[in-house]
């Protein structure tokens, strides 16, 4: 069984940076075809895709917040961690990790979400 | 930047079919995985690859692709499909995933 879970800061400051960090079981990232991606939502609003990192260290960011967005991975500890700087309040949202398909075969097809974790950006 | 358009609500009466729509250009080409968000609630994917559907996902949803329009097709519908749905794919050009705006489903 797949699982996925986000932890980090309810709470950031204006222009500081915002780490959150995805544990996962059930999986290995060192898998072929696999890879955990990051996905916000603001209130009320729309999916967001962030980043995306896989099996063979290939890092993907959206092309809009690509220079204030990092993603790594510990593949012994299971966790993928994702830094953004910079935060602003237009970036208050709840932050997804979730375990993606292949993009060549399934699309990114993101299989099994982790519950979320809201971030607000507030001083 | 690569675009999909999905209507702002759809309503439905319940035991009837609901369509959803998501447009992109030749998103017929293009791989398309649908997203079932209900209030409170993380994202569910309930159609991948096009047409698939994840285990424990009902055979009521189906997905097709024509042209510039993908669609997520919801047949017998009842409360419990009351949801955002929300397209997505991958954007090979620009290696890019893109989501939909959503659509909200109501039942009536």
């Amino acid at each position: 069984q797949i699982t996925l879970k986000e932890s980090g800061p309810t709470v950031v400051k204006p222009t500081q940076p915002l780490t959150l960090t995805c544990t996962f079981s059930g999986f290995s990232l060192n898998t072929r075809g696999v890879g955990v991606g990051w996905i916000r939502q603001p209130p009320g609003k729309a999916l967001e895709w962030l980043a995306l990192i896989d099996w063979n260290d290939d890092e993907r960011y959206t092309l809009s917040l690509k220079s204030r967005l990092t993603i790594t991975k510990d593949t012994s500890k299971n966790q993928v961690v994702l830094t953004m700087t910079n935060m602003a309040p237009v970036d208050t949202a709840t932050y997804y990790c979730a375990y993606a398909l292949t993009r060549y075969v399934y699309g990114d097809a993101f299989e099994i979400w982790g519950q979320g974790t809201m971030v607000t950006v507030s001083s | 930047s690569y675009v999909l358009t999905q209507p702002p609500s759809v309503s439905v009466a319940p035991g009837k079919t609901a369509r959803i729509t998501c447009g992109g250009n030749s998103i017929e080409d293009k791989i398309v995985s649908w997203y079932q968000q209900r209030p409170g609630q993380a994202p569910v994917l309930v159609v991948y690859a096009g047409s698939d559907r994840p285990s424990g996902i009902p055979e009521r949803f189906s997905g097709s692709s024509s042209g510039n329009t993908a669609t997520l097709t919801i047949s017998r519908v009842d409360a419990g499909d009351e949801a955002a749905y929300y397209c997505q794919v991958w954007e090979s050009s620009s290696d890019q995933v893109v989501f939909g705006g959503g659509t909200k489903l109501t039942v009536l």
